[in-house]
Order: C-alpha cells, then sequence, then structure tokens
C-alpha cells in the first residue's frame, strides 16, 4: 500500500528552465510535507516542506505547491541547475499505525543538462 | 545546525558477525530518531522508531532480535545488525527529530548512512 507515490522516475530538463516534480499521497491524516534531495551513498538534505495548512511555500529557487482536495504536491526548481541533478523524494507526516512517521515515495532522479 | 552524523559510513564483515552503527545529533537534542534502510533504487524504508530512555518501535517485519536498538542519551542511537548474513547488506540511514521542533512539524534531518556489506 504505497501512501505516497512519485510516478515519474525519472525528469531530464534543461539548464535555466523549470523542473517540476510531483508527488501524490493517500491518506488525509497526513498534515506536513517534505522534500528531500538525494545524492548516491549519501543521506536525504531537507529541502523544502509545507504544512497543510498552506498551498504554497517558496525558499530561493525551491517553491511547493500543496493541492489538499487533490491530494497532489509538486515541487518547482527555477532556473534549474546542473546541481540539482539528484534523486529527490516527496515525504508526508502524520499519524500512522498510531504513531509519527514520515512516509517516503519512491524518488524521481532529476538531471538537468547543460 | 541539526546535523546528524553516522559512524561508520562503510562496513564490511563477514557472514555471522555483528555491527554496530552510530547515529549522532550533533548540535541539537533528538528525543526520537529514526532508522531506515534502502535497498537499490528504490525509497527509504523505516525500520523502527528509537525513543531515548524506552525500548524501539519496530515497523512490520522487521525483526527486533536481529537489529538491536538503542537510545541511551539525546544525542545517540545505534544500532545492531547481530549475526549479519549477506541479505542483510544494504543502506542503512538514521534520522533525528528536532526536540525543539517535535509536534506537527516533522522534520527529520538525516545522517550520511553506512553501507553495509556482508560477505
Amino acid at each position: 500500500d504505497q501512501q505516497v507515490k512519485q510516478n515519474s522516475p525519472s525528469l531530464s530538463v534543461q539548464e535555466g528552465r523549470i523542473s517540476i516534480l510531483n508527488c501524490d499521497y493517500t491518506n488525509s491524516m497526513f498534515d506536513y510535507f517534505l522534500w528531500y534531495k538525494k545524492y548516491p551513498a549519501e543521506g536525504p538534505t531537507f529541502l523544502i516542506s509545507i504544512s497543510s495548512i498552506k498551498d504554497k511555500n517558496e525558499d530561493g529557487r525551491f517553491t511547493v505547491f500543496l493541492n489538499k482536495s487533490a491530494k497532489h504536491l509538486s515541487l518547482h526548481i527555477v532556473p534549474s541547475q546542473p546541481g540539482d541533478s539528484a534523486v529527490y523524494f516527496c515525504a508526508a507526516s502524520g499519524r500512522v499505525q498510531g504513531a509519527q512517521k514520515l512516509v517516503f515515495g519512491q524518488g524521481t532522479r532529476l538531471t538537468i543538462n547543460p | 545546525g541539526a546535523v546528524v552524523s553516522q559512524h561508520p559510513s562503510r562496513v564490511i564483515c563477514k557472514s555471522g558477525t555483528s555491527v554496530k552503527i552510530e547515529c549522532r545529533s550533533l548540535d541539537f537534542q533528538a528525543t526520537t530518531m529514526f532508522w531506515y534502510r534502502q535497498f537499490p533504487k528504490q525509497s527509504l524504508m523505516l525500520m523502527a522508531t528509537s525513543n531515548e530512555g524506552s525500548k524501539a518501535t519496530y515497523e512490520q517485519g522487521v525483526e527486533k532480535d536481529k537489529f538491536l536498538i538503542n537510545h541511551a542519551s539525546l544525542t545517540l542511537s545505534t544500532l545492531t545488525v547481530t549475526s549479519a548474513h549477506p541479505e542483510d547488506s544494504s543502506f542503512y540511514i538514521c534520522s533525528a527529530r528536532d526536540f525543539r521542533t517535535s509536534g506537527s512539524s516533522d522534520t527529520q534531518y538525516f545522517g550520511p548512512g553506512t553501507r553495509l556489506t556482508v560477505l
């Protein structure tokens, strides 16, 4: 039962353009959402988050949008830079089976082409 | 801020031996730490939740006698893989929740991970 889904395993974007990574969730009890960036053989690095009471949060080149009615969130990176190439995981936080947990999507590998 | 370290970064061991992995929060206190496992090209799977001063809570399907977790202080949690076998080879990652932000804003900060290879 995949509660958090990232349906695009990979995405390729030209440098300077906008990268849009998508994430869907099924559990309406999730109340906090996060995006992490991960390089191979390293731990995930926290990028940006959004509370369920908001629909947008912006931090520099990164903006996260939340559509609660559609149970969908997206991460926009603009302009995209070569250093943005990595695997991006979205995660949802909420009480799962009685405990506060983070549930991760499968990840999307973003490649920024020069 | 919110730095989490993990040691060792890489370990190779023989089948049947035990391996201990340390996770430390360097600049904050973590009442709760988490242990994840990641197989190649897959997502992070939560193994257990470690609470300071109490027993860990294991996810379904994770053998608590095989993966021993100790969270003796607010800055240190350890995962011991006992009697390791080749199928335990994986990338193990810990995370810590900042005590000051515990609650609905559940931002977890991750360590760099430990690559375990069991021969």
